[in-house]
């Protein structure tokens, strides 16, 4: 099984400054990797996929970098509605999620 | 309107099992594979396992094998979760969500609450 990990686990940041989510896996999931956000109560919504692409509608300030085993996502000027946990999730042999990043806004 | 509509919330007791729905609607039922992930409270997202309705192959997680059981009934666009012999740790929040790899389409999970 792929290990996917999360850091840091907690971040608090204040409206309008850059974000650095970071995903590491245990072997390369090539460019296979997903991005999440959840908020309480709500299922995970779909951000990133392919590493890099913003899934439809998302907005242009969350980006996504990375292949092999390092990956980022990055909230390019943070909004008080992105206070959520954002998980990554590998699909390059089945599936496993990281441990989530929980982002707070100071 | 494409969606994934679940099952209500579940009480049950330890040793007992659980049967959560997952209803699609939107989109043509056998063209995508259904996964289902759980979430324990305050708990990272748990992969249990897939089924392509296509085929009804399926595939589990080790950590559930033997436990869990994953079917589809393609006449009422449905997929199905049966977990058995449940302990406190499996109450979570259960979710079917819509494969392209990743997950574009969830339903709106399912609380599963164990407790005697």
């Amino acid at each position: 099984e792929i290990v996917m990990t999360q850091s840091p686990a907690t971040l608090s940041v204040s409206p309008g400054e850059r974000v650095t989510l970071s995903c590491r896996a245990s072997q390369s999931v090539r460019n296979n990797l997903a991005w999440y956000q959840q908020k309480p109560g709500q299922a995970p919504r779909l951000l990133i996929i392919g590493a890099s692409t913003r899934a439809t509608g998302i907005p242009g300030r969350f980006s996504g970098s990375g292949s092999g085993t390092e990956f980022t996502l990055t909230i390019s000027s943070l909004q008080s509605e992105d206070s959520a946990v954002y998980y990554c999730q590998q699909h390059n042999d089945w599936i496993t999620f990281g441990g989530g990043t929980k982002v707070e806004i100071k | 309107q494409v969606q994934l509509a679940q099952s209500g919330a579940e009480v049950t007791e330890p040793g007992a099992s659980v049967k959560v729905s997952c209803k699609a609607s939107g989109y043509a039922f056998a063209t995508y594979s259904i996964h289902w992930v759980r979430q324990a409270p305050g708990q990272r997202l748990e992969w249990m396992g897939w089924i392509n309705p296509d085929n009804d192959n399926t595939k589990y997680s080790v950590k559930f094998q033997g436990r869990v059981t994953i079917s589809r009934d393609t006449s009422a666009s449905t997929a199905y979760m049966e977990l058995s012999n449940l302990r406190s740790e499996d109450t979570a929040v259960y979710y079917c969500a819509r494969d392209s790899g990743f997950l574009p389409l969830w339903g709106q999970g399912t609380l599963v609450t164990v407790s005697s």
